[in-house]
């Protein structure tokens, strides 16, 4: 079975620091995905990031960043320079290459408000 | 708008009474999914469809609850005899190969 533990139930920052949100993973499988999604008020989840197991490359996108260690089975994202706009709930997710759907398994996500 | 659209948005029942939720995906996209989510939670997985075949369902799902997705396009999501724990968000999401692009959720509210 897969779990996904987001420690950080809440996070506040003031508006231009860098914030970390963590995430935690385990499975049983060798070929696996990582995924970060936002979900702002609205509800909708927005599609962040993919990772696959096999490539522990960090990744650098704009603000955001993502810190992939296979050795701690941590993916941890970085937002650098946080915005007003970064207020949301942020999700990790694992999804398995074994299992045919490729469903998803998310963390119970971390709520981050940015405050001006 | 080429996203997966979802509807209602919005509904509110009766415990008892019986609901419909509609996903349409992305065009192309075979892959379809329903996920559950509650205040303060992830999303959980419900069900899968492979074009219009229903390959995976989660335990969550019980006898009440049956999915369909005639032709491979559009699904739905009945819920029988609404029970209060029913009260949830309710997400589809497609996919072609790889990252699932969700809806905005219909939101179910059983009195």
């Amino acid at each position: 079975a897969q779990k996904v533990t987001q420690a950080q139930t809440e996070i506040s920052v003031v508006e231009k620091e860098d914030v970390t949100l963590d995430c935690v993973y385990e499975t049983r499988d060798t070929t696996y995905y990582l995924f970060w999604y936002k979900q702002p008020p609205s509800g909708e989840l927005v599609f962040l990031i993919r990772r696959n197991s096999f490539d522990e490359q960090n990744e650098i996108s704009g603000r955001y960043s993502w810190n992939f260690q296979k050795s701690t089975s941590s993916f941890n994202f970085t937002i650098t320079a946080s915005q007003v706009v970064d207020s949301a709930v942020y999700f990790c997710a694992l999804s398995v290459a074994g299992a045919g759907s490729y469903q998803l398994t998310f963390g119970k996500g971390t709520k981050l408000s940015v405050i001006p | 708008d080429t996203g997966v659209s979802q509807d209602p948005r919005h509904k509110i029942t009766k415990r008892g009474q019986n609901v419909t939720f509609r996903c349409d995906p992305i065009s192309e996209h075979n892959r379809l999914y329903w996920y559950r989510q509650t205040l303060g939670q992830g999303p959980e997985f419900l069900t899968y469809f492979q074009n219009e075949a229903q390959l995976e369902k989660s335990r969550l799902l019980s006898d009440r609850f049956s999915a369909e997705r005639p032709k491979g396009s559009f699904s739905t999501l009945e819920i029988q005899r609404t029970e209060q724990g029913d009260s949830a968000m309710y997400l589809c999401a497609s996919s072609l190969s790889g990252e699932l692009f969700f809806g905005e959720g219909s939101r179910l509210t059983v009195l």
